[in-house]
């Protein structure tokens, strides 16, 4: 069985500083899909960025960067020079290759102060 | 954006009575989904949809039913209303490149509140 686990429940950051979001993905599965979602104060989920298990390289897309680590099962998300704009509930949600079905965490709520 | 319409955006039912929610894709997806959201549960899955009439239940699937006679609508059915259904639910598709999932795109969320 799968199980996602996103253990922050909340974080406060004030503006301009650097913020890391925790997932951890257990599965027996050898490939498999990690994605995260955002989901503003408005309620709309936004799709941010998709990690294959199998692709050794950690990223950088603007401010957001992640870190894959295999070995730990921990697919982390980093928020650079946070905004107030950041402020929001970030889910991962994981999907194995051989399913298309999307196990959502129970997110972790971020509060960016001005 | 993806193109997911969701309706009605807000109901307000009351107890016992069926309810059905739609959902209405533009995009050919051949995955679709149903999820409710609830405070300290994230989003759970209620039923999927692998194409035209193959459907299958999620991890929160007792007292829903679901329809999908066309590519692009998956209805969802409250058999029976209960409170415990007050829920923000989202419908949800995907598609797949290859042997790789791809992104789910979401619609904007129903509000049902069962009185």
């Amino acid at each position: 069985a799968q199980k996602v686990t996103q253990a922050q429940t909340e974080i406060s950051v004030v503006e301009k500083e650097d913020v890391t979001l925790d997932c951890v993905y257990e599965t027996r599965d050898t490939t498999y899909y990690l994605f995260w979602y955002k989901q503003p104060p408005s309620g709309e989920l936004v799709f941010l960025i998709r990690r294959n298990s199998f692709d050794e390289q950690n990223e950088i897309s603007g401010r957001y960067s992640w870190n894959f680590q295999k070995s730990t099962s921990s697919f982390n998300f980093t928020i650079t020079a946070s905004q107030v704009v950041d402020s929001a509930v970030y889910f991962c949600a994981p999907t194995g290759s051989g399913t298309y079905k999307y196990i959502f965490g129970t997110g972790t709520r971020l509060k960016v102060l001005a | 954006d993806a193109g997911i319409t969701q309706s009605p955006r807000h109901k307000v039912t009351e107890t016992g009575t069926p309810v059905t929610l739609r959902c209405h894709q533009t995009e050919n997806h051949r995955y679709m989904y149903w999820y409710r959201q609830d405070p300290g549960h994230g989003l759970r899955l209620i039923h999927y949809s692998y194409g035209v009439k193959d459907t299958d239940k999620g991890e929160v699937s007792d007292g829903y039913s679901v329809s999908r006679s066309k590519t692009e609508d998956f209805l969802l059915t409250l058999e029976s209303a209960t409170s415990s259904q007050t829920s923000v639910y989202f419908c949800a598709i995907s598609a797949r490149q290859g042997a790789e999932n791809t992104e789910a795109f979401f619609g904007q969320g129903t509000r049902l509140t069962v009185v």
